[in-house]
C-alpha cells in the first residue's frame, strides 16, 4: 500500500505568488515524522522542512510552511513568495517510529515537479 | 554542501559487470542509509547501517550488498548489472540519535549500458 502520496505530478505557480504542494500519508504508528525535500535539476536532495506527529504547531521554515493535518493525515507544503529558484521537485517522505530505535529511513512520495513562471 | 561525500558523481559500466559506491558520512554521524532513484520505482530505501551495522533492509536485490566500515564510510556494491539498475543512487547519513533529517551526499549517476 502506498503511505505517502502526491496528487499532483506537475504543478505551476506565477514568481511572487504563494503555493500549496499536497502531500497524505498513512500509518498506524503515533509516533512519525514528514518532511520535504526538494530535489532541483541538479540532482542533489535538500532538506527543506520537518514536522514531527507530536509537535502541536505547524513548522515553518522561512518561506515553507507545512500544513500538519493530523486528523486528515496531511501534511502539505506551502512556499510563500515563490522565486524562480524553487522551480524544481519536491517530494513529501514520512519515518515510521521503529522498535530498534534507529531505524529512521524515509519512504517518499512520487514527487510534484514545481515551475516557477517569471 | 550537506557534508555527505559520494564517489564517483557519474558511472558508466556495460551489464554483467560489478560496480562499488562510496559513501562519507557527515562527521559524527554513526548512520548511513541508501536510496535509489530510478524513474519507475521513484525514490526507493535499500539499506541502512548503524555504526557497522545492518540495521534495516529495504527493496534491496540480492545483487547488491553493503557495508560500513569501522571509520563509518559506508560501501554499496552492484553486480550482475542489468540496464534497469540504471539509477541515481544517494547515500544519506543521520547523527547518533536521529530526532529528524537526513542528509543527503549529491548521489551517484550510474548507467548500465
Amino acid at each position: 500500500a502506498q503511505k505517502i502520496t502526491q496528487t499532483q505530478p506537475g504543478m505551476f505557480v506565477q514568481e511572487k505568488e504563494a503555493v500549496t504542494l499536497d502531500c497524505t500519508y498513512d500509518t498506524s504508528d503515533q509516533s512519525y515524522g514528514l518532511f520535504w525535500y526538494k530535489q532541483p535539476s541538479s540532482g542533489e536532495m535538500i532538506f527543506l522542512i520537518y514536522q514531527g506527529s507530536y509537535d502541536e504547531q505547524n513548522a515553518t521554515e522561512g518561506r515553507y510552511s507545512l500544513n500538519f493535518q493530523k486528523a486528515r493525515k496531511s501534511a502539505n507544503l506551502v512556499i510563500s513568495a515563490s522565486q524562480l529558484g524553487d522551480s524544481a521537485m519536491y517530494f513529501c517522505a514520512m519515518r515510521e517510529a521503529n522498535s530498534g530505535g534507529s531505524n529512521y529511513k524515509l519512504t517518499f512520495g512520487k514527487g510534484t515537479l514545481l515551475t516557477v513562471n517569471p | 554542501d550537506s557534508g555527505v561525500t559520494q564517489t564517483p558523481k557519474h558511472l558508466i559500466t556495460a551489464t554483467g559487470q560489478r560496480v562499488t559506491l562510496r559513501c562519507s558520512p557527515r562527521s559524527g554521524d554513526l548512520s548511513v542509509y541508501w536510496y535509489q532513484q530510478s524513474l519507475d520505482q521513484g525514490l526507493q530505501f535499500l539499506i541502512q547501517y548503524y555504526n557497522g551495522e545492518e540495521r534495516a533492509k529495504g527493496n534491496i536485490l540480492e545483487r547488491f550488498s553493503a557495508q560500513q566500515f569501522p571509520d563509518l564510510h559506508s560501501e554499496l556494491n552492484l553486480s550482475s548489472l542489468e540496464l534497469g539498475d540504471s539509477a541515481l543512487y544517494f547515500c544519506a547519513s543521520s547523527p547518533v540519535v536521529a530526532t529528524y533529517e537526513q542528509y543527503f551526499g549529491p548521489g551517484t549517476r550510474l548507467t548500465v549500458t
